[in-house]
């Protein structure tokens, strides 16, 4: 089974705050994600990466900046947080083609900013 | 564009009965998956079952099963003998074959009673 570990699992930071979120899986998967869930948009793209050093621009990715440094770790960075990146976020990964051929997902970080 | 659409926003069934969720996906990629995850009251989502597009046979994965049509574009799921562990949200999501990023609808609340 597929492990893929968030931190922190709660964060709360104030208006213009810098927060980064941590995402590290352990199954040598190449691709990594990073998406937001908010009641009534269901799940929704922020950044994503194929590689170490590789980035990729999601659906929502403003306000956002993404790393990945190492095939295990992705990090989500926001630099200057406002109240509207309140929201739970998650971190996936797959190996796309392979045997399992899905997404994993972590357990989800809460973030509130206020 | 790729699209995934689930018009459902709740579903309310008694416990041992069947339920299907509806999904519409939209596509111009030849050769695509469909997947179903689930997401408990934790906030934990997890995968349940995937249906590639050149497969002709409906996905079947313990008491879920999918009803795949293709030319409707549609992609069914079926519980059966719903259980009170089952309600959770339900999320339809696509991956076309031309990237590598999956697409979510919003997603189907499944409360089951006793």
């Amino acid at each position: 089974e597929a492990a893929v570990t968030q931190s922190p699992r709660n964060k709360v930071t104030v208006t213009g705050g810098n927060v980064t979120l941590s995402c590290r899986q352990t199954n040598s998967h190449n691709y990594m994600y990073w998406y937001r869930q908010d009641t009534g948009h269901g799940l929704r793209l922020i950044h994503y990466s194929y590689g170490a050093g590789n980035l990729q621009i999601g659906d929502v990715p403003d306000g956002y900046k993404a790393t990945r440094t190492t095939q295990e770790d992705f990090f989500l960075l926001l630099e200057l947080a406002s109240p509207s990146q309140t929201s739970l976020y998650f971190c996936a990964s797959s190996d796309w083609g392979g045997s399992q051929n899905t997404l994993y997902f972590g357990a989800g970080t809460r973030l509130s900013v206020l | 564009a790729q699209k995934v659409t689930q018009t459902q926003t709740s579903i309310s069934v008694v416990e041992k009965t069947t339920v299907t969720m509806d999904c519409v996906y939209e596509t111009r990629d030849s050769s695509y998956f469909l997947f179903w995850y689930k997401q408990t009251a934790s906030g934990e989502i997890v995968f349940l079952i995937r249906q590639d597009s050149y497969k002709k046979e409906n996905a079947t994965v313990g008491h879920y099963s999918l009803n795949f049509q293709k030319p409707k574009s549609s992609i069914g799921l079926i519980i059966t003998a719903t259980q009170i562990e089952d309600s959770a949200v339900y999320f339809c999501a696509m991956r076309g074959n031309s990237n590598n990023r999956i697409f979510f609808g919003d997603g189907t609340q499944l409360v089951v009673k006793p």
